[in-house]
């Protein structure tokens, strides 16, 4: 089965903190992404990978960064942590070229900003 | 806009069959998902739909009518391990993934 494993379950950081979400997966897909899920919202794409080193901006990556180092580890990084990023943030990855798109998701990472 | 439109919440009967609506309007159509997520849990892949017509697996079912923008996800013989939240998505002319806002559904005894 494929496993998508992110970091923290749970993070509570303060205003302007710097800070770091981790998502590995284990089954070798070309396709990463970081998700923001917040009640009364559809998914929001923060940021996607095709590749290694290689990075899209999703519909709302304002105030975020990512990194792609490895093949396996898609990394999100809030440089300057406000509290209008409090969320649940989810982390996904595909197959890759010629897939049907099924995305396997990480369990989430709950961040509070206070 | 791209729009996807999905009940809030729904409440059904253990045993029972329950139909969850999906309407969309999106820039061109590659295929729509349905996904479940059980509360503080990971979405899970239930179906994907890019043909019309409806697509059976197991107590769970997927309808598609891409002429009306409509989807819907049918669960028979209701268990109450199917409270959940169900999440529609339509992937657009671009290959990105447009989400709904889920439909929260509550199974009762």
């Amino acid at each position: 089965d494929v496993k998508v494993t992110q970091s923290s379950r749970y993070l509570v950081k303060r205003t302007g903190e710097k800070v770091f979400l981790e998502c590995v997966q284990d089954m070798d897909h070309e396709n990463m992404f970081w998700y923001r899920q917040d009640p009364g919202l559809g998914l929001r794409l923060i940021y996607f990978s095709y590749d290694v080193k290689m990075k899209e901006k999703g519909d709302i990556p304002e105030g975020y960064s990512v990194s792609r180092e490895k093949k396996e580890r898609f990394s999100l990084i809030l440089e300057s942590a406000s509290t209008n990023q409090t969320s649940m943030y989810l982390c996904a990855s595909s197959v890759g070229t010629g897939d049907t798109g099924e995305l396997f998701f990480g369990e989430g990472s709950r961040l509070t900003v206070l | 806009g791209q729009n996807i439109d999905q009940p809030t919440e729904m409440t059904a009967t253990e045993g029972a069959i329950v139909q969850i609506n999906c309407t969309y309007q999106t820039s061109g159509f590659n295929g729509l998902f349905w996904y479940q997520q059980h509360a503080g849990e990971a979405p899970t892949f239930l179906s994907y739909n890019v043909l019309d017509g409806l697509e059976e697996k197991g107590r769970f079912s997927s309808f598609l009518s891409r002429s009306k923008g409509y989807s819907y996800l049918l669960l028979k013989e209701l268990q109450m391990k199917d409270s959940a939240s169900y999440l529609c998505a339509v992937l657009d002319s671009n290959y990105q993934l447009i989400w709904g806002a889920g439909t929260k559904l509550i199974i009762k005894p």
